[in-house]
């Protein structure tokens, strides 16, 4: 079974520019998560799918953050201006339900941002 | 906002030892997952206990949930060197939000 798909590795950006991630999750898998991971601290939920329905965006900064997820299948996750403060891995995440709740997640590698 | 809450931040312990992480929420749950992260890496699932469940086992590792302290614990019996990373746990609850912590690191000294 292939895992989670995630692409470029690494990025490096100045602020105010804009930077794109894409993610390929498990085939069949409905659920789909975008986690923002600063040095040192716990994933933080940005945005989560259900087949290609946003169940939560509720941390997502909408102002500058965009994610859409087309045919419920590949997703993408956009950031436009960036800031310093955006610097972090982004992590994709796939996964489908058992007993009608969320079964265990896979994550990709992850993307590297770094903001200059 | 997180979830669940680790407990300690940072364990250090000499290889062979049992190492016991712990973990609380602050509402109800319709299941309890860990994780473990190398550095650099992606999370790896570990275990997934549901909230009628009290008790798990996988190879080394035990999970316990008692659902009326809001708290789970993750114990890793004869720790190896290889057992050194991070380990979270995340809730999932009605909303089927998927919620992490921010970790235990965990260090095994040879």
């Amino acid at each position: 079974e292939a895992g989670v798909a995630q692409s470029p590795r690494y990025k490096i950006i100045e602020k105010r520019q804009s930077v794109a991630f894409w993610c390929n999750p498990i085939s069949g898998h409905a659920t789909l998560y975008w986690y923002q991971q600063i040095l040192g601290q716990g994933p933080k939920l940005l945005i989560q799918f259900q087949n290609n329905g946003v169940v939560d965006d509720s941390q997502l900064p909408k102002d500058r953050f965009s994610a859409e997820r087309l045919k419920g299948v590949d997703s993408t996750l956009k950031i436009q201006p960036a800031k310093l403060e955006d610097s972090a891995v982004y992590l994709c995440a796939s996964s489908s339900t058992r007993q009608g709740a969320i079964a265990e997640a896979f994550f990709g590698q992850g993307t590297r941002l770094t903001v200059v | 906002s997180q979830q669940g809450e680790e407990d300690p931040q940072a364990l250090s312990i000499q290889e062979g030892e049992n190492a016991t992480m712990n973990c609380s929420y602050k509402t109800s749950i319709n299941n309890l997952q860990w994780y473990r992260q190398n550095s650099g890496r992606g999370l790896v699932h570990l275990i997934l206990i549901r909230s009628n469940e009290r008790e798990k086992h996988s190879g080394r590792l035990r999970v316990t949930l008692d659902t009326s302290k809001k708290s789970s614990s993750l114990l890793i019996t004869a720790s190896r060197a290889a057992d050194t990373a991070s380990y979270f746990c995340a809730t999932v609850k009605g909303a089927q939000k998927l919620v992490f912590g921010q970790g235990t690191r965990l260090t095994i000294n040879p």
